[in-house]
């Protein structure tokens, strides 16, 4: 599996737009970019996952470059709500099959008033 | 969409004691399952692989006699910490696959179990 290195924390203001990046320099041509979302005390939440180039939901924007080796998560005018602990996660298989998901450190992204 | 649920989301138990914790795909089939611990502070650790009629995958390190696990039907795993101990205190989380779905990293993770061994 695809070894993973996020920031450890990042503080953001009210309302600015947070990009948490991503370094994957051994990510495999199968392998998919999928990002959770953790609050205290609860289990993490899917957020966004992509394979290439730009993927947007409504909740976040997900910029892979050509290489791949990097992904950048994009959480528009973040808000209070928005502080908790966000992971990045490289693996998965594009025929569907299933690996075991590991985490890395994750990224404490604390949202100041 | 999928939904994972958890039981206990707490608990509170004696040093010696075994504590059964469950987790169940509710509506849908998942022929597997995967258990993580998570102490404060830190990141979320996979256990074990949990596999529907088969045998659960241990992760090295951890003792599968001590965390029993049991996937006996395509909506319920269960983890049992047996005589626990303090150190076992931990934020415990399982998780489920849905079938079918694409990306093998998309996985639905239930609210967690905080077990505190007194």
């Amino acid at each position: 599996l695809a070894k993973t290195t996020q920031p450890i924390s990042m503080d953001s203001y009210e309302g600015q737009e947070v990009n948490i990046t991503c370094s994957h320099n051994n990510i495999a041509t199968n392998d998919y970019i999928t990002w959770y979302q953790q609050f205290p005390s609860q289990g993490p939440r899917f957020i966004i996952q992509g394979y290439k180039t730009k993927v947007t939901n409504e909740v976040a924007s997900l910029f892979i470059p050509a290489d791949r080796k990097s992904s950048t998560l994009s959480l528009p005018r973040v808000s209070l709500s928005d502080t908790a602990v966000y992971y990045c996660l490289v693996g998965g298989s594009l025929s569907g099959g299933y690996q075991k998901v590991t985490f890395g450190t994750g990224t404490k992204l604390q949202v100041i008033p | 969409g999928a939904v994972v649920s958890q039981h206990p989301s707490w608990v509170i138990c004696k040093s010696g004691t075994s504590v059964k914790i469950e987790c169940r795909s509710l509506d849908f089939q998942a022929t597997t399952m995967f258990w993580y611990r998570q102490f404060p502070k830190q990141s979320l650790m996979l256990m074990a692989t949990s596999n529907e009629g088969s045998k659960a995958t241990y992760e090295q390190g951890v003792e599968k006699d001590k965390f029993l696990i049991n996937h006996a039907s395509l909506t319920l795993s269960t983890l049992t910490v047996t005589s626990a101990h303090p150190e076992d205190s931990s934020f415990y989380i399982c998780s489920a696959r849905e079938e079918g779905v694409s990306g093998a990293n998309v996985l639905t993770f239930g609210a967690g179990s905080r077990l505190t061994v007194l």
